[in-house]
């Protein structure tokens, strides 16, 4: 099945900082999301972006599909973006299940 | 504009007791996705419905996991004869996405956190 690596597994960064967040896949995608988990557990959607770029507020994605990857960019982090952030893709139809990344453990320092 | 819910928030069961877990997906949703997440992994997909037919449940991890949605909307997640690996977030998720109108996101519950002593 189709892999999905993210990088860097942990990053620790003071608030008001910028991030960049990778995730890289094996094969071509039909759908890819990016969500982050806050420490409560919740899963959050922040992006359906299986190619282009997207932005809200301080946060911004591009998927470059043809080169299986995609960014997450954080901007003047602040610590309630702390959580793990995961990228998600499936290869098949919006049906199928999402394979998802080990995450990035993010950590905003005040 | 209610989410998807999920029931109950938290579980705890003895090992080789039954758990069941209930998902109330997004409403006019047609697909339902059920997810398991071990203690710092990523989710791994477990089964798939579209309406009230279980189209995939090759992620299912043994023949104790059982899932069902007769109606087409509510799913539920049944544990047989727990084990203490059964532990862990069990999450939900649903979308509009179904056959070749695929391009739609999935939408996550809050998940339920089932613990097996």
């Amino acid at each position: 099945g189709i892999q999905v690596e993210q990088s860097p597994p942990d990053l620790i960064l003071q608030e008001g900082a910028n991030s960049t967040l990778r995730c890289n896949f094996s094969d071509s995608v039909n759908n890819l999301q990016w969500f982050h988990q806050n420490p409560w557990g919740q899963l959050i959607n922040l992006f359906y972006i299986p190619s282009g770029t997207k932005q809200n507020g301080r946060l911004s994605a591009t998927t470059v599909a043809t080169e299986r990857y995609s960014l997450l960019y954080i901007s003047s982090s602040q610590t309630t973006d702390s959580g793990v952030y995961f990228c998600a893709v499936n290869s098949g139809g919006g049906a199928d299940g999402l394979t998802f990344g080990k995450g990035t453990h993010l950590i905003i320092q005040p | 504009g209610a989410g998807v819910s999920q029931s109950p928030r938290y579980k705890v069961a003895k090992r080789g007791q039954d758990v069941a877990l209930r998902c109330d997906p997004i409403s006019g949703h047609v697909s339902l996705f059920w997810y398991q997440q071990a203690l710092g992994q990523g989710p791994e997909f477990l089964t798939y419905f579209q309406n009230e037919a279980q189209l995939d449940k090759s992620g299912l991890p043994s023949d104790r996991f059982f899932a069902e949605r007769p109606e087409g909307s509510v799913s539920t997640l049944k544990i047989q004869r727990t084990q203490q690996e059964d532990s862990a977030v069990y999450l939900c998720a649903s979308s509009l996405a179904f056959g070749g109108y695929s391009n739609q996101p999935q939408h996550f519950g809050d998940g339920t956190r089932l613990s097996i002593l």
